[in-house]
């Protein structure tokens, strides 16, 4: 029983496109997280949303746009994807509290040709 | 600014100790976790600090010195299956927002 899950696992695709990506938790949390981590491996927030809600929104190009239609699923449009979209892609949620711990999800590996 | 440094890369012996530093400069600090990921796969929580002091979980310990902006990840018993990297982030601001460091690719020999 997958916690956070997403799909696709694995998307190639040309520039130019638009695809986008799904995710999904069961884990009865209220805050989801979209992050991006380069070829350098660094693991950047991008957006999070919190009972559907947007509440954080870094500087990313406005090709990227998330959706949350409940706080179970968040997923992620991208719009006419460039090289430099090139990524792995992480979804994450927390619970409430104090420590709030993110759980990541398997992360869906975009290659933009 | 925000700014987390760990080593990029160090080697340990299995069997044996290593300790993994990190530190940082963030606008705001509510806590620090230690994430650990294996190549191909999602990060996983190994350890928070919020106060200073050592937290212990089993053959991981991790500690905060908050005025010091410093923090070490320290694994015992080194395994094979510890080879992986380990990624320190800091809650800074508000909703719960991780700033990661570019992560310590360990690797571990017989």
């Amino acid at each position: 029983d997958t916690a956070v899950s997403q799909t696709p696992k694995y998307l190639v695709t040309q520039m130019g496109n638009d695809k986008s990506i799904k995710c999904e938790q069961n884990l009865g949390h209220d805050t989801m997280y979209w992050y991006k981590q380069d070829s350098k491996k660094f693991l950047k927030i991008m957006f999070s949303y919190n009972n559907k809600e947007l509440i954080i929104n870094e500087t990313v190009p406005n090709r990227f746009s998330p959706k949350s239609p409940d706080k179970a699923h968040l997923n992620l449009h991208i719009n006419s994807l460039e090289l430099g979209d090139s990524a792995v892609y992480f979804c994450a949620s927390s619970a409430g509290g104090q420590q709030e711990t993110q759980y990541f999800g398997p992360g869906t590996r975009l290659l933009v040709l | 600014g925000q700014n987390i440094d760990q080593p990029t890369e160090m080697t340990a012996t299995e069997g044996a100790i290593v300790q993994i530093n990190c530190t940082y400069q963030t606008s705001g600090f509510n806590g620090l976790f230690w994430y650990q990921q294996h190549a191909g796969e999602a990060p996983t929580f190994l350890s928070y600090n919020v106060l200073d002091g050592l937290e212990e979980k089993g053959r991981f310990s991790s500690f905060l010195s908050r005025s010091k902006g410093y923090s070490y990840l320290l694994l015992k018993e080194l395994q094979m299956k510890d080879s992986a990297s380990y990624l320190c982030a800091v809650r800074a601001g508000g909703y719960n927002k991780l700033i990661f460091g570019a992560g310590t690719r360990l690797a571990v020999h017989p």
